[in-house]
């Protein structure tokens, strides 16, 4: 398996509050991306990044914003979380851009209440 | 905006049995590639079938690429129980992939 890790696994919060998830990995490689998987929706990409501080926009960016400061680290940051952002949260990474596969990690599931 | 539809939403066989699952998509792609998500985990790639392949193999996988008609076409050979997951398409256009909302798969021992 790829070498990624988010942190946390699971996280309870409150409306309002700021939350940050963690995106880490071993491979190298030098994009990274943001997805949630709701029901009914499939993955939807939040934000990817193409490089050290080089981040942009996916389909559902609102609400969310994202910094690589490392190659390695991935942020995803809710600055006011909602409970409409109730989700779970995978990371991924890949070698290139969608030419090529991308790799998972096991995902953060978060609960806005 | 979902790119790729998978068909049927949900699939029960036995044991033995094949599996097909259809993704239809909208746009033009670079590629197409299947992915596979056990319960509580990641997806996992399985396969990557670029615009110009119409066919491709990997071990009980056999996918179909029709650029014409927008579609693809997933087959697992000879399933097994631990085949049992959701199973997703993606097409690739520039940085990003654009995945489906998935066939849920369940074969019964």
């Amino acid at each position: 398996d790829a070498g990624i890790t988010q942190s946390p696994r699971h996280k309870v919060t409150e409306t309002g509050t700021p939350v940050t998830l963690r995106c880490h990995q071993t491979e190298n490689h030098r994009y990274m991306y943001w997805y949630r998987q709701d029901p009914g929706h499939g993955l939807r990409l939040i934000h990817y990044s193409y490089g050290v501080k080089d981040t942009d926009k996916g389909e559902v960016s609102d609400g969310y914003s994202v910094s690589r400061s490392k190659t390695e680290d991935f942020l995803l940051t809710l600055e006011s979380a909602t409970s409409s952002q109730t989700s779970v949260y995978f990371c991924a990474i890949s070698d290139s851009d969608s030419n090529q596969p991308q790799h998972f990690g096991d995902g953060t599931r978060l609960s806005i209440l | 905006s979902q790119q790729g539809e998978e068909d049927p939403q949900a699939l029960s066989i036995q044991e033995g049995e094949n599996a097909t699952m259809n993704c239809s998509y909208k746009t033009s792609i670079n590629n197409l590639q299947w992915y596979r998500q056990n319960s509580g985990r990641g997806l996992v790639h399985l396969i990557l079938i670029r615009s110009n392949e119409r066919e491709k193999h990997s071990g009980r996988l056999r996918v179909t690429l029709d650029t014409s008609k927008k579609s693809s076409s997933l087959l697992i050979t000879a399933s097994r129980a631990a085949d049992t997951a959701s199973y997703f398409c993606a097409t690739g256009n520039t940085d990003k992939l654009i995945f489906g909302t998935g066939t849920r798969l369940q074969v019964f021992p």
